[in-house]
């Protein structure tokens, strides 16, 4: 079975840009979770979402939004890109919407601002 | 604030030796503690996790050891491995919660030299 699959797994943009990644949950995953990881720190919250409804966010500026669609996969976008946004953003799924439901994450996707 | 401590920030143990990774939290209402590994280029991993009624539980050779009073919690991995080195990383989170929220410590770098 397939894990949590991410893309692109690296970009690079430059500041003011706007950047778009995508994830796609284990099959039978309703909860799709994002998650900023910067060099040398744990991850961070951003959003959760749950049968396409977003179920809350981190304390992240409205520059940070994202969506789930019908298949559950998700879309973070990020506008007016800064240096600091440079960091492994990293998609994770669960079953359900709790926090002990097992969570799966994937590999990331390496987002470096210049 | 960070939610979650987590100590060392590295840590170097030679194969067969313990090694053992501490965190602490102030918020009474986490009520489940996963510790996670995460290898370079990849995103974490559950490893093992614990609810506050049961004061250790083990898997293979990873331990939790949880104190509800001290509101402390710590990984001991038993007879460590070269394989074992990766970055080691706490959470906590609310069962209660509707939202499906880890809180992530900075990170444990654990190398074990052959």
């Amino acid at each position: 079975d397939a894990g949590v699959t991410q893309s692109p797994t690296h970009l690079i943009k430059t500041r003011g840009q706007q950047v778009t990644l995508r994830c796609s949950p284990i099959s039978g995953h309703k909860s799709v979770s994002w998650y900023q990881q910067v060099l040398g720190q744990g991850p961070q919250f951003i959003f959760q979402y749950y049968e396409k409804e977003e179920r809350g966010r981190g304390n992240f500026p409205d520059r940070f939004s994202a969506r789930q669609f019908p298949n559950y996969s998700s879309e973070l976008n990020v506008n007016a890109l800064l240096l600091g946004d440079s960091a492994l953003y990293l998609c994770a799924s669960s079953f359900g919407d709790r926090a002990w439901d097992t969570i799966y994450f994937g590999e990331g996707s390496w987002l470096t601002v210049v | 604030q960070q939610q979650v401590k987590q100590s060392p920030q590295s840590l170097i143990v030679q194969k067969g030796g313990i090694s053992i990774i501490n965190c602490a939290y102030e918020n009474t209402a986490f009520d489940y503690f996963p510790w996670y590994q995460q290898f370079p280029g990849k995103g974490p991993a559950l490893l093992i996790a614990i609810r506050p009624d049961v004061s250790e539980k083990k898997e293979g050779r990873f331990t939790i050891s949880f104190n509800k009073s001290a509101k402390q919690f710590s990984l001991h991995i038993m007879d460590s491995q070269p394989g074992d080195s990766a970055t080691y990383f706490c959470a906590a989170a609310s069962r209660g919660s509707t939202l499906g929220r880890l809180y992530f410590g900075r990170g444990t770098q654990l190398t074990v030299w052959p």
